[in-house]
């Protein structure tokens, strides 16, 4: 089966850093995205990693291994407005993505 | 922003009514898709389409059906409605190996189902 687990909600105060963790279960893999969703809105790209290593875009950055089946989103500085849901996806040899559940982040004052 | 657009926003329909959501695209993107959205499942892949007329099923694509006649719109039916439709229905567009395989969203529609 397919399968990628991301923790279902975090919280943290402004300014702190967060990481949120996707480990997937695949039958292919070519590379693993991030899309953020504020409530009511609709999801966005955020980052996409399809080496091992690290993709840093501002304040966000992503992490992959593929050995491991395993990445992360980290966001630096928090702010008020990166309270959204964070899905990790995965993208199959036909160009598909496979979406986790969602993280829900809550950042606190 | 990629503009898509979906139409309706909201609807409210009865078990067993025929259902027609509409997707339009003003980027000539060759892929698009649709995702119903519901708690604790993440965003689902109904159907998608790689091109006019060729389409394909998703991992939830029970009870509902696809039209592509046009790059610019891809239509998702629900023969008869069920109040299990009830959900979030997104389109999505995306050109074909780009760089970060990037998809861009509707805005969504709610749909009921009662």
């Amino acid at each position: 089966g397919q399968s990628l687990e991301q923790p279902s909600e975090v919280t943290a105060v402004e300014g702190a850093i967060v990481q949120i963790n996707c480990t997937y279960q695949t039958s292919g893999f070519y590379g693993l995205s991030w899309y953020q969703q504020h409530d009511g809105g609709a999801p966005t790209f955020l980052s996409y990693n399809a080496l091992d290593g690290l993709e840093e875009t501002g304040r966000f950055s992503s992490f992959l291994s593929r050995s491991d089946s395993y990445g992360y989103l980290l966001l630096q500085e928090l702010q008020m407005k990166d309270s959204a849901s964070y899905f990790c996806a995965v993208r199959d040899n036909t160009d598909k993505l496979i979406f986790g559940t969602g993280t829900r982040l809550q950042v606190f004052p | 922003d990629a503009g898509i657009t979906q139409s309706p926003r909201h609807k409210v329909t009865e078990t067993g009514t025929p259902v027609t959501l509409r997707c339009h695209q003003t980027e000539n993107h060759r892929y698009m898709y649709w995702y119903r959205q519901d708690p604790g499942h993440g965003l689902r892949l109904i159907h998608y389409s790689y091109g006019v007329k060729d389409t394909d099923k998703g991992e939830v694509s029970d009870g509902y059906s696809v039209s592509r006649s046009k790059t610019e719109d891809f239509l998702l039916t629900l023969e008869s409605a069920t109040s299990s439709q009830t959900s979030v229905y997104f389109c999505a567009i995306s050109e074909p190996r780009s760089r970060h395989n990037e998809q861009f969203f509707g805005p969504g529609t709610r749909l009921t189902v009662l």
